[in-house]
C-alpha cells in the first residue's frame, strides 16, 4: 500500500525566507503525489500534483515540488514566504488502482510565518 | 468547475441523537465519493468510499452501523452519524471523483464541523 510521511509537524520561517516542507513516500508502483493546503476551519485546496512526466511541478501561490525517485521524496518549496502562507499543509498519495483508488494523507505540517 | 458543497457547515447536536451531513457535487456527476474525518490538529483519515447505487466500503476500524452512508444519486452522498457521542465531534470532509474522469482526481468539500454535547 502507498503511504506518505511528513517530516516535521511544525515549521516556522520568517517572511521572505525559503519555505521547505518535507514529504517522503512509500509506494510499490509509480506514485501519484499531491500537496494540499488547509486554512483554519476550511476545506482543502490542491496546491499541486505529480502524476507522470516532468519531475518539477509548479503549483499555485508560488509553490513547487520536485519528485525525486532516488530519494522517494516530494518536498514542497516556495522561494519567499508570505504571511498569507500560514496554514496546514498535507502531502498525499493515490492508493489503489483505477476505480478503487483513494487519496491517503500524511500527518500534516503546520507552517507559521514570522514577521 | 468541479465544486463540492457540504451541508450543514457546522452542527451541534445532543448526545444520543443522529445527524445527517450532505455532500453534493454541484457541476459534475460523481460515481464515487469519499468521507474523511479530521480531529483537531490531526490529519484527514478516510472513513469510507461510496459508489452510487451500491453499499459503501468502510475503512478498517470505522463502524458502518454508526456512520451510515447513502449515495443515492450521482450528485449526492449523505453521512448519518447515528446515536452521536461527544467523541464523534470532529470535522467531516467529503470529496468526489468525476464520473469518467481520471482515477486520481478528487475534489474536496469545505467540511462540516460536528459538535456533540
Amino acid at each position: 500500500a502507498q503511504s506518505v510521511t511528513q517530516l516535521g509537524s511544525h515549521v516556522s520561517v520568517s517572511e521572505g525566507a525559503l519555505v521547505l516542507l518535507r514529504c517522503n513516500y512509500s509506494s510499490s508502483v509509480p506514485p501519484y503525489l499531491f500537496w494540499y493546503v488547509q486554512y483554519p476551519n476550511q476545506g482543502l485546496q490542491l496546491l499541486l500534483k505529480y502524476t507522470t512526466g516532468a519531475t518539477l511541478v509548479k503549483g499555485i501561490n508560488g509553490f513547487e515540488a520536485e519528485f525525486k525517485k532516488s530519494e522517494t521524496s516530494f518536498h514542497l518549496t516556495k522561494p519567499s514566504a508570505h504571511m498569507s502562507d500560514a496554514a496546514e499543509y498535507f502531502c498525499a498519495v493515490k492508493s489503489g488502482d483505477s476505480s478503487a483508488s483513494k487519496i491517503i494523507f500524511g500527518s500534516g505540517t503546520r507552517l507559521s510565518i514570522r514577521p | 468547475g468541479a465544486v463540492v458543497s457540504q451541508h450543514p457547515s457546522w452542527v451541534i447536536c445532543k448526545s444520543g441523537t443522529s445527524v445527517k451531513i450532505e455532500c453534493r457535487s454541484l457541476d459534475f456527476q460523481a460515481t464515487t465519493m469519499f468521507w474523511y474525518r479530521q480531529f483537531p490538529k490531526q490529519s484527514l483519515m478516510l472513513m469510507a468510499t461510496s459508489n452510487e447505487g451500491s453499499k459503501a466500503t468502510y475503512e478498517q476500524g470505522v463502524e458502518k452501523d454508526k456512520f451510515l452512508i447513502n449515495h443515492a444519486s450521482l450528485t449526492l452522498s449523505t453521512l448519518t452519524v447515528t446515536s452521536a457521542h461527544p467523541e464523534d465531534s470532529s470535522f467531516y470532509i467529503c470529496s468526489a471523483r468525476v464520473s469518467g474522469g481520471s482515477s486520481y482526481e478528487q475534489y474536496f468539500g469545505p467540511g462540516t464541523r460536528l459538535t456533540v454535547t
